[in-house]
């Protein structure tokens, strides 16, 4: 069975740094493409970025360019996303997910349960 | 970027109907398209890739159609389980967009 477990969201002020990570289990991690997918408050989705199965190429929204990175160690089987100098738009759950294929483009067939992120004084 | 626009934003509907909702991109996404179900306090669920390819475990009552810039999401006999958001998403290029989404509440 696929899973994904995102953890590290929580509260921040504006300016700071969040690190999430999103354990998977069920799959051969290396061989997908992974992504993360934000939400917030009673809006719609946004894609924030996205990362090749073995970790050399990476996308990003622009909204997080400059600020986000993503990254994954597959000897762990875990994804990250850092995230530097939060605004309150960065207010949003944060979903881990998986491609349903081993290149870029390819849609989300797993997604994690999300961790929630507030940046707020 | 590629604009997705879905229509309607919120529709209301009885059990037993016939349900579709159209995505329309800002310029040529060949099928490079999935459609997503979202229900409250949950992650997405993915419908149908790939403009109209069944996701495995998706009951056959959801249909996907279209190619280029506009796209249909059906559902036909709607049950009580499918009031939910329906998002599209882009594949064909980055940055990878949603569609404003679809809300389909109970009439």
């Amino acid at each position: 069975e696929v899973q994904l477990l995102e953890s590290g969201g929580g509260l921040v002020q504006p300016g700071g740094s969040l690190r999430l990570s999103c354990a998977a289990s069920g799959i051969t991690f290396s061989s997908y493409v992974m992504s993360w997918v934000r939400q917030a408050p009673g809006k719609g989705l946004e894609w924030v970025s996205s990362i090749s199965g073995g970790g050399v190429y990476t996308h990003y929204a622009d909204s997080g360019k400059g600020r986000f990175t993503i990254s994954r160690d597959n000897s762990k089987n875990t994804l990250y996303l850092q995230m530097n100098n939060l605004r309150a738009e960065d207010t949003a759950v944060y979903y881990c997910a998986k491609a349903s294929g081993n290149n870029f483009g390819y849609p989300d067939d797993y997604w994690g349960q999300g961790t929630l992120v507030t940046v707020s004084s | 970027d590629i604009q997705l626009t879905q229509s309607p934003s919120f529709l209301s509907a009885s059990v037993g109907d016939r349900v579709t909702i159209t995505c329309r991109a800002s310029q040529g996404i060949s099928s490079y398209l999935a459609w997503y179900q979202q229900k409250p306090g949950k992650a997405p669920k993915l419908l149908i890739y790939a403009a109209s390819t069944l996701q495995s475990g998706v009951p056959s009552r959801f249909s996907g159609s279209g190619s280029g810039t506009e796209f249909i999401l059906t559902i036909n006999s709607l049950q009580p389980e499918d009031f939910a958001s329906y998002y599209c998403q882009q594949f064909n290029s980055y940055p990878l967009t949603f569609g404003g989404g679809t809300k389909v509440e109970i009439k």
